[in-house]
Parts: structure tokens; sequence; C-alpha cells
């Protein structure tokens, strides 16, 4: 049982490159979030899923595009990417209420230069 | 809107000194209130919860009250160990299906 897993764990693009991260759970959870953590800022949404084939903005998606085609998979894509857009990122996931315990990936670490 | 207020960090104590962290929330009705956990390199845990006005929520030595009257769900420990350094992040339930985080409190215990 893995749990929550996040591939790549660390990358670097250049400005206006493209990229998909990929986020995998084996706890057959319904609900799936991508995170952004920034230093002194805490985690903001970008995006989240209730359910397979489901996909709802949250607090900063701008720049991001997501995916929840298999209920065990959450892809995080980046179109075009921005410096402004250097973060680690989290992916969690929960059973089938925002309440339930949310259990996170490692993160992934990514530089846009 | 719905927002979460920690103290700033880092917070450094001796080992065996007693923690707390504080936390106010701002939000209509009655969110659920979490402490997660995070640990160096790791991604985020959940260290204990509660659900409703005076619940306590508590794990390994850890616990904390859900204060209604004064929107507060403070973190406390009687006696810190090294091994509780981390970064500690109170967040609450939006009602709209998402969680929102305070920014995080480092925490530092020395031996």
């Amino acid at each position: 049982n893995a749990g929550v897993t996040q591939t790549p764990k660390f990358r670097v693009l250049k400005t206006g490159q493209s990229m998909t991260l990929l986020c995998a759970q084996d706890m057959n959870h319904e609900y799936m979030y991508w995170y952004r953590q920034d230093p002194g800022m805490g985690l903001r949404l970008i995006h989240y899923s209730v359910g397979e084939g489901t996909t709802a903005k949250g607090e900063v998606p701008d720049g991001y595009n997501v995916s929840r085609l298999k209920k065990q998979n959450f892809l995080l894509g980046l179109e075009s990417a921005a410096p402004s857009q250097t973060s680690v990122y989290f992916c969690a996931s929960s059973r089938d209420r925002v309440t339930d315990t949310q259990y996170f990936g490692p993160g992934t670490r990514l530089t846009v230069l | 809107g719905n927002s979460v207020t920690q103290m700033e960090g880092p917070v450094t104590l001796s080992e065996e000194a007693f923690l707390t962290i504080n936390c106010t929330y701002t939000a209509t009705g009655y969110p659920s209130l979490f402490w997660y956990v995070q640990y160096p390199g790791e991604g985020l845990q959940l260290l204990l919860k509660a659900t409703k006005a005076d619940d306590k929520g508590s794990n390994k030595g850890f616990e904390a009250t859900y204060r209604k009257e004064t929107t507060s769900f403070h973190l406390e420990k009687g006696s810190v160990q090294v091994s509780d350094s981390a970064v500690y992040f109170c967040a609450q339930d939006t009602g709209r299906r998402a969680l929102t985080f305070g920014s995080g409190t480092r925490l530092q215990v020395q031996p």
C-alpha cells in the first residue's frame, strides 16, 4: 500500500516549456487535490476533483490544467511555465468528504528559470 | 472570506518545554478544524482534528480545543521532544469541498 505517490520528485523547466505532474493513490479515494506551497504562504489549493471525470478550480488555478480520467490518478499540467510557478507541489487525496483526513504525497519541487 | 491565522515562527524551545501554537479562524457557520504537521522533506500528515464546538482533538501528546467563542484552535503539548521539530499547519474546511490552510509555524526543539 503506497498511499499517495507523485512523479517526478524534482524538475527544472525553462520559461515557456510545458510539463505534467502525475499523482497516483491506491486507497480508492474519491477526492483528490493539487496544492502549491510557497514560503510564508502555507498551502494554496490549485484544483481539486470529487470523483473520476470531474475537476474544479481552487484558489489559484490560473496557468494550470488538470484531468482525472481514472479514479486513482490526478494530473496537473503546466502549458507554458512561468517563473512565478516555481514552487513545491503537493497532491493529496481523501475518502469522500473534505473533512475526511487528507493524505499527502511527498511533493514535487519545480523550478522555472 | 474564510481564513486561518497562525502565529509566526520559528518557535524555538528546549526539550521538555511546554508548547502553544496559536490559531484563529474566520468562517461562517461551524467549520471543522485541523492541525497538520510536515516533517522535513515530507508531505503533510494529519495530527488531530475537531468537528464541533468544545471538541478536543488529541494525538501523540498534542491537544487542541475548538473554541467557538474565541474562534480559536490553539495547539498545545506539555513536553516537547526533538522529534517534534516540524512545521505545523492549522486548517479549516471552507464548506466548498476544500480546506483553507494557515501559513504554517515552524517549531525547532533543541536538546
